[in-house]
């Protein structure tokens, strides 16, 4: 069945240094979504791609969607605390279909 | 934003008895709710896929006569573990699908179910 990989299960940062976790697709994908979960939290939705070659921004944090559309990846310039958290990235194959979810990638980040 | 609320936030129960998990959507009408898992340190896993006015689509591996679904309204469905064991202990999140917004999920704050 389709599977969404998602790379690092963790990462260990210093306050201020760069973070990026990966998402890749066995099958190409109609849209991917990234959601952050804090410790004790749900999945809150940050962001959807949708177009191949696909790259938004939010303040720190850039997000791309692969040519082939099948991997995606999430960047955070100089981590800060309030980064902390698992981040999850979700994929459809169809438009409006389930959502699949990554392993996520589970940040923590050192004052 | 769409708010998704879930009740209770926590339950402890006996083993053997039956839980009640609502989800409800307070600002938006939704008519796909979703029904996931998730184990400690664990990513979540779909369970079941509930449509208003129309039964659960359950993912392989979930037995539906266990986890009871209904969704009877544009803003409610409820999840129903019947009969739980210390194995059901788990986190359970729903998440709901705005009418206009097919594309975006909305995610409950969870229920933690605890079964002794």
């Amino acid at each position: 069945g389709q599977q969404v990989m998602q790379i690092p299960q963790y990462q260990h940062v210093q306050e201020g240094e760069d973070f990026t976790t990966y998402c890749n697709s066995s099958t190409t994908l109609s849209n991917i979504q990234w959601y952050k979960q804090r410790p004790g939290g749900h999945p809150v939705f940050l962001i959807q791609l949708v177009k191949s070659g696909e790259v938004k921004k939010q303040k720190r944090l850039t997000f791309q969607f692969g040519e082939a559309k099948k991997n995606s990846s999430l960047h955070i310039t100089a981590t800060q605390t309030t980064d902390v958290g698992t981040y999850f990235c979700a994929g459809t194959k169809r438009s409006q279909g389930n959502l699949i979810f990554g392993k996520g990638t589970k940040l923590s980040v050192k004052p | 934003g769409a708010v998704v609320s879930q009740h209770p936030s926590r339950v402890i129960c006996k083993s053997g008895t039956s839980v009640k998990i609502e989800c409800r959507s307070l600002d938006f009408q939704a008519t796909t709710m979703f029904w996931y898992r998730q184990f400690p340190k664990q990513s979540l896993m779909l369970m079941a896929t509930s449509n208003e006015g129309s039964k659960a689509t359950y993912e392989q591996g979930v037995e539906k006569d266990k986890f009871l679904i209904n969704h009877a309204s544009l803003t409610l469905s409820t999840l129903t573990v019947t009969s739980a064991h210390p194995e059901d202990s788990s986190f359970y999140i729903c998440s709901a699908r705005e009418l206009k917004r097919q594309e975006t999920q909305y995610f409950g704050p969870g229920t933690r179910l605890l079964v002794l």
